[in-house]
């Protein structure tokens, strides 16, 4: 079946680095659009990137542009979200998600996120 | 940006009572948007999407709609694996997504 599973959360001082990994299987992973949304504790969603199926088009959320970059490796089915300069506010639980295929807008499934917590 | 509103914040409801939520969108969005629900610990399930479109194996005891800046979404009945948060997603500004706050529902 269809799943995501992410890694590579942990605790981390602000302005250190933190690289996270989605792993996908049951589907042909470079069909798909992905992206990750992040949800702080106890908080709502926030969309932070996304990268086309190619790993060609790239965009970020204005919180995290020039401090994350996104790509893709279509040979080993993996995403991932490397994270520099982290700050306090980057503290949230982590969630890669296909895009869906006829309309890569929504987002289905989800992984089971992955934590990350910025805290000196 | 386009700002997304949800009421009620949270709503309590009993087993089998109809439950509606709405989302309002700071612009006009069209049909661009998705509903999920979550419940506590886990990952976000499409339930919705294109306003109106049920999302294979959802319940058809889920249904949205609306268009433009209002949006509805309906549990006919509810029933109690429907405990949870929903969010609403605009998706009209692609691929800079925005979501609603959520709006818990919970038991009486």
């Amino acid at each position: 079946q269809v799943q995501l599973v992410e890694s590579g959360g942990g605790l981390v001082k602000p302005g250190g680095s933190l690289r996270l990994s989605c792993a996908a299987s049951g589907f042909t992973f470079s069909d798909y659009y992905m992206s990750w949304i992040r949800q702080a504790p106890g908080k709502g969603l926030e969309w932070v990137s996304y990268i086309s199926s190619s790993g060609s088009t790239i965009y970020y959320a204005d919180s995290v542009k020039g401090r994350f970059t996104i790509s893709r490796d279509n040979a080993k089915n993996s995403l991932y979200l490397q994270m520099n300069s982290l700050r306090a506010e980057d503290t949230a639980v982590y969630y890669c998600a296909r895009a869906s295929y006829s309309s890569p807008r929504w987002f289905d499934p989800w992984g089971q996120g992955t934590l990350v917590t910025v805290s000196s | 940006d386009i700002q997304m509103t949800q009421s009620p914040s949270s709503v309590s409801a009993s087993v089998g009572d109809r439950v509606t939520i709405t989302c309002r969108a700071s612009q006009g969005i069209s049909s661009w948007l998705a509903w999920y629900q979550q419940k506590p610990g886990k990952a976000p399930k499409l339930l919705i999407y294109a306003a109106s479109s049920l999302q294979s194996g959802v319940p058809s005891r889920f249904s949205g709609s609306g268009s433009g800046t209002d949006f509805t979404l309906t549990i006919s009945s509810l029933q109690p694996e429907d405990f949870a948060t929903y969010y609403c997603q605009q998706a009209n500004s692609f691929p800079f997504f925005t979501f609603g706050p959520g709006t818990k529902v919970d038991i009486k």
